[in-house]
């Protein structure tokens, strides 16, 4: 199957420091992708819409001056949290969409701010 | 507005019994509908998906789900549970058609006890 992947897996930060968070599709492109943050033990929010060479969607109540998306290729789809907070420490999963019916999620990010 | 409930936060079950993770949706439209699973820290892993073919859906793992539109569920069963199983389990549902966001329900956890 479709394999998508995420670097880093895990990210240690200071607080007021910025993290670039990327998703690639490997082995297929994806016109579309898509952010999601999941809290502990809580189940996964979707944060933005991503499609590649415009601007991303983003959900209510998401900042998009704070989480900077950009998807400049079909394979790759990037998310910078700028000015990280111990608040934003969270697991951020992306999925890319194959023009099917099936999306593709990557295996997340963990993101620690200190 | 799309959106799914999975009424069981934590479901117990002993190794060797039947599976039945309960989710119930709401939908304008003909839904689109998965189950998805996440071992700790793993990606997420698709079971089953359900898109206005088969009402029976067979997924992974021996899991299938049926979708009922009169009661407007789709239950998650497995004939015999085994230890490998214990999970956090998501009930999702598609935003609109292919390649649209999807909806998470809150998840429920599986233990399975020897």
């Amino acid at each position: 199957g479709a394999v998508v992947s995420q670097h880093p897996s895990w990210v240690i930060c200071k607080s007021g420091t910025s993290v670039k968070i990327e998703c690639r599709s490997l082995d297929f492109q994806a016109t579309t992708m898509f952010w999601y943050r999941q809290f502990p033990k809580q189940s996964l929010m979707l944060m933005a819409t991503s499609n590649e060479g415009s601007k991303a969607t983003y959900e209510q109540g998401v900042e998009k001056d704070k989480f900077l998306i950009n998807h400049a290729s079909l394979t790759l789809s990037t998310l910078t949290v700028t000015s990280a907070h111990p608040e934003d420490s969270s697991f951020y999963i992306c999925s890319a969409w194959d023009r099917g019916y099936e999306q593709y999620f990557g295996p997340g990010t963990r993101l620690t701010v200190t | 507005a799309q959106s799914v409930t999975q009424l069981d936060s934590h479901v117990s079950v002993s190794e060797g019994t039947p599976v039945l993770l309960r989710c119930n949706y709401s939908s304008s439209y003909s839904p689109s509908l998965f189950w998805y699973v996440q071992h700790p820290n793993k990606g997420l892993q698709l079971l089953l998906k359900y898109t206005s073919a088969a009402t029976l859906v067979k997924g992974i793992n021996g899991f299938e789900a049926e979708f009922k539109k009169s009661e407007t569920s789709f239950h998650l069963t497995k004939p015999s549970a085994h230890m490998s199983d214990a999970a956090e389990y998501f009930c999702v549902v598609r935003l609109f058609q292919a390649g649209t966001a999807l909806i998470f329900g809150k998840g429920t956890t599986l233990s399975v006890s020897s």
